[in-house]
């Protein structure tokens, strides 16, 4: 079956760090990635995604490239603030009919002033 | 635009207990989703309505879980009888169709005494 795997957390960083989260995948077809988000007290939402292999995502200063060849879809950003603290998922949506999503467990990022 | 609303936000109830939640999806959203989310882990898929049909149910404890989007709008999950494992938050999500970007609810948050 279908599964995401993705770097534990915390990740504490400081303020203006450049920020990488691994996330890596196992899918039977062709799926589309995501990163969603969840701010404190805050419900999930979606921070960027690629459909096919070579796209890059980006949203927020945030950006992650779809690798077939490494089945990869890592998060970056160059300068994290503190308002980037959350915690962040990697998913995975086979497409087609049944599209519901398959998640990682989440990485909680931490960024202090 | 109103985002997905659930109620209700948070629940606490008895093992063998039963419980209800409700979920309202955007406008116009064709597609919903029940998904839950254990404390520490991504969130599972339960079901995914089409409309009013089940287009995947292949995660959900059917001896236990059920759900029901009667008119293609509102959405309610029922658990008969509830285990101390069930204790989660329970996320709905709509999307307007297929592949289209899946938009959240705060979630209910159950505890099983």
């Amino acid at each position: 079956g279908n599964s995401v795997t993705q770097m534990e957390g915390p990740v504490t960083l400081s303020e203006e760090a450049f920020l990488t989260i691994n996330c890596t995948y196992t899918a039977t077809g062709y799926p589309s990635l995501f990163w969603y988000v969840q701010y404190p007290g805050e419900g999930l939402q979606l921070l960027l995604k690629a459909t096919k292999a070579d796209d890059k995502g980006s949203n927020k200063g945030f950006e992650a490239t779809y690798r077939k060849e490494s089945t990869s879809f890592h998060l970056e950003k160059g300068s994290v603030q503190v308002s980037d603290s959350a915690v962040y998922f990697c998913a995975l949506s086979e497409g087609g009919g049944a599209d519901g999503l398959t998640f990682g467990k989440g990485t909680h990022l931490i960024i202090q002033p | 635009e109103a985002g997905v609303a659930q109620s209700p936000r948070y629940k606490i109830i008895e093992k063998r207990q039963s419980v209800a939640f409700w979920c309202n999806p955007i406008s116009g959203h064709a597609t919903l989703y029940w998904y839950q989310q254990i404390l520490g882990q991504g969130p599972k898929l339960l079901i995914q309505f089409q409309n009013n049909g089940v287009v995947d149910d292949s995660q959900l404890p059917k001896d236990r879980f059920s759900a029901e989007r009667l008119k293609g709008v509102d959405s309610t999950l029922k658990i008969q009888p509830a285990k101390l494992e069930d204790s989660a938050v329970y996320l709905c999500a709509s999307s307007p169709g297929a592949k289209g970007t899946q938009y959240f609810g705060p979630g209910t948050r159950l505890t099983v005494l």
